[in-house]
């Protein structure tokens, strides 16, 4: 399987602040992450597939970037809202898709 | 505007076999576009993909649960389901289903997960 490794596992962050995740795949991918955000009690949100491909509807504030095995998602101002849990996923591998662990964003 | 709706037990012993349904409304199961899926997350912990099945009924599985896990689709009803044998403790975990949207302009196909149920806790305990 293809391991993904997020990091950090959480982070501390002050609204308007510029945040950056990392996501690191075991093998090379290409292009073939995405990036959920989750809420507690709340089901994932793609924010952004194919490395950097914003979904519909999603501020534009959120950017991906990447390819090969290393990967990052970017929140150019960080806002109230977007206090939650970032994971990774690659679909290279679509017999095995795989997550990262993910990275918790907490309010500073 | 697409929804699914996890339904099952949301309680259940050991050894017994899990079944959940997702049933979608908004849209038609029976597109080539899309793979149907299920995704757990145990408590207070990450997310875990079981297994993704297509209309037709081909579906592919999580190799570490391969062995306990069973999906299938009745596309009459718009709905599709996942069997899970054996349950322990370690199952315990919110269920989700989703759908995948699939892009076959490339080999292999891109694909994510752009639809999600409110998912379904499912406890196992004795």
């Amino acid at each position: 399987d293809i391991q993904m490794t997020q990091s950090p596992s959480s982070l501390s962050a002050s609204v308007g602040d510029r945040v950056t995740i990392t996501c690191r795949a075991s093998q090379s991918i290409h292009n073939y992450l995405n990036w959920y955000q989750q809420k507690p009690g709340k089901a994932p949100k793609l924010l952004i597939y194919a490395a950097s491909s914003l979904q519909s509807g999603v501020p534009s504030r959120f950017s991906g970037s990447g390819s090969g095995t290393d990967f990052t998602l970017t929140i150019s101002s960080l806002q109230p809202e977007d206090f939650a849990t970032y994971y990774c996923q690659q679909s290279y591998n679509m017999l095995a898709l795989t997550f990262g662990g993910g990275t918790k964003v907490e309010i500073k | 505007q697409l929804q699914l709706q996890a339904s099952g037990p949301g309680l259940m012993k050991p050894s017994e076999t899990l079944s959940l349904t997702c049933t979608v409304s908004g849209g038609s199961l029976s597109s080539s576009s899309y793979y149907w899926g299920w995704i757990r997350q145990p408590p207070g912990k990450g997310l875990e993909w079981i297994g993704s099945l297509y209309y037709s009924g081909s579906a592919h599985y999580n190799p570490s649960l391969k062995s306990r896990v069973t999906m299938s689709v009745d596309n009459s009803k718009n709905q599709f389901s996942l069997k899970v044998t054996s349950v322990t403790a370690a199952d315990t975990a919110v269920y989700y289903c989703a759908r995948r949207t699939t892009s076959f302009g490339v080999v292999p196909p891109m694909n994510w997960f752009d639809r999600w149920g409110q998912g379904i806790l499912v406890t196992v305990s004795s």
